[in-house]
């Protein structure tokens, strides 16, 4: 069964210094990968998304990410973080048949300090 | 820019009441998706439709729900009799689904407190 684990719950950053927010998946093919990001009492806003091609993928707010087919990861990146940043993140994994659900992680809380 | 909507965004109900939760997906989306979040736990997929009929539900979605698209334009979500372990945020999502595969947009979600 397709799994996605990420392994820190809480991250706290500086503002201004940078990010990596670990995210690793199981799946016995290529997986449609994805980030979303939650601040509180809000929705699910996409980030960015891995479906082929370059393994490194530019999303909006200035974050990244990089999908390593041999250590199964997507994870994602911000060389300087802000505080408005400070949010919660979920990495999901999509399986490649149609209208099929999206698998998250329990995701990643990051907290900036200033 | 074109977006999910949910209404409504907090519902309070009594345990063992009707609830329906509402959501208006993208007018050209065609696949439609429930999920939800219990507070302080990782978001869940509880069932896709598409076609005017489920194509995939998770353990989750036992015979308390039941989704319907009344209309060209709404999705809902129904809970027959609420538990108060159904306090969650519930989560609609749409995605276009013609072609190749592509993300899903989600809608601000409606909290619902099981008392």
């Amino acid at each position: 069964a397709q799994s996605v684990t990420q392994p820190d719950i809480h991250i706290t950053v500086s503002e201004g210094a940078s990010l990596e927010l670990r995210c690793n998946y199981s799946y016995g093919a290529t997986p449609y990968l994805f980030w979303y990001v939650q601040s509180p009492g809000q929705g699910l806003q996409l980030l960015l998304k891995y479906f082929s091609g370059d393994t490194l993928v530019q999303g909006i707010k200035g974050f990244e990410a990089e999908f390593k087919r041999s250590q199964s990861s997507f994870n994602l990146r911000k060389p300087s973080v802000h505080w408005s940043d400070a949010a919660e993140y979920f990495c999901a994994v999509g399986v490649i048949q149609a209208g099929t659900a999206l698998i998250f992680g329990k995701g990643t809380t990051l907290s900036v300090s200033s | 820019e074109p977006e999910v909507t949910q209404t409504p965004s907090h519902q309070v109900t009594q345990m063992g009441q009707e609830v329906i939760l509402r959501c208006v997906p993208i007018s050209n989306h065609l696949y439609f998706y429930w999920y939800r979040q219990i507070l302080g736990q990782k978001v869940e997929f509880l069932v896709s439709f598409y076609n005017n009929e489920i194509s995939e539900k998770s353990e989750i979605f036992d015979d308390q729900f039941s989704v319907e698209r009344p209309d060209g334009s709404n999705f809902t979500l129904k809970i027959r009799s609420t538990k108060l372990e159904d306090s969650a945020m519930y989560f609609c999502a749409s995605r276009k689904g013609q072609g190749s595969y592509n993300e899903q947009f989600f809608g601000p979600g409606t909290r619902l407190t099981v008392l």
